[in-house]
């Protein structure tokens, strides 16, 4: 299976810790998103990479939040002096190029309990 | 900003047909209608995506009307393994303003 994959599937943390997440998206996919969900909420949208490029960035991420793709390739989501607030699950999906609305391939998450 | 409004949750017996209804009113000349399904604790799944007309795959159809207002996502023949959150999106790839999940239709599919 080439789908989304992502790591860890779940991480415990201390609050004021630094967490970074993977995330490898499908390999011929070039858009890739990140996404948190909290319990009985959508996801919400947090960034969005074309490429190596980061081309969009939610106004409501703090800037402890960064992302980065050096290669066009794998993602990765990085928490900095993580608070209690920032338990939830954490989502990435990747697009086709030739995709034209919302298509999206999801991984199955990154949980994060911020203790 | 093309607001969706889908209803918070629907119930079903198995083998019935279920639709489920998304308004976009506002919906833009650029903008796909986008359909996902979730289960709890993983990542949403996605299952149709159509500007207009009817789209069918083989897993579920979609139905949009000529004025793309609104839309209806049918599954055929549900299963207690339908029971999911469902998320309907409009928008066009590049304008992640509209890059909206909500908090979808939850479907209850009961034996």
């Amino acid at each position: 299976d080439t789908g989304v994959s992502q790591d860890p599937r779940h991480k415990i943390t201390k609050r004021g810790q630094n967490v970074t997440f993977r995330c490898d998206p499908i390999s011929e996919h070039n858009r890739l998103y990140w996404y948190r969900q909290t319990l009985g909420q959508g996801p919400e949208f947090l960034t969005y990479f074309q490429n190596e490029a980061q081309l969009e960035k939610s106004r409501l991420l703090s800037d402890r939040f960064s992302a980065e793709r050096p290669k066009g390739s794998f993602s990765t989501l990085e928490i900095q002096r993580t608070e209690q607030g920032d338990s939830a699950m954490y989502l990435c999906a990747s697009s086709p190029r030739e995709g034209k609305g919302y298509e999206q391939y999801f991984g199955p998450g990154t949980r994060l309990t911020v203790t | 900003l093309a607001k969706t409004t889908q209803p918070i949750s629907m119930d079903s017996y198995e083998g019935q047909e279920v639709n489920i209804t998304c308004s976009h009113n506002n919906i833009a000349t650029n903008d796909y209608i986008t359909w996902y399904q979730q289960f709890p604790s993983q990542g949403p799944r996605f299952i149709i995506q159509g500007y207009k007309t009817k789209v069918t795959n083989e897993v579920a159809s979609l139905f949009i009307p000529a004025d793309r207002k609104s839309s209806t996502l049918s599954l055929p023949r549900v299963s207690l393994s339908d029971t999911a959150v469902y998320y309907c999106l409009v928008g066009d790839m590049y304008n992640t303003d509209k890059l909206i999940f909500g908090t979808g239709t939850r479907l209850q599919v009961f034996p």
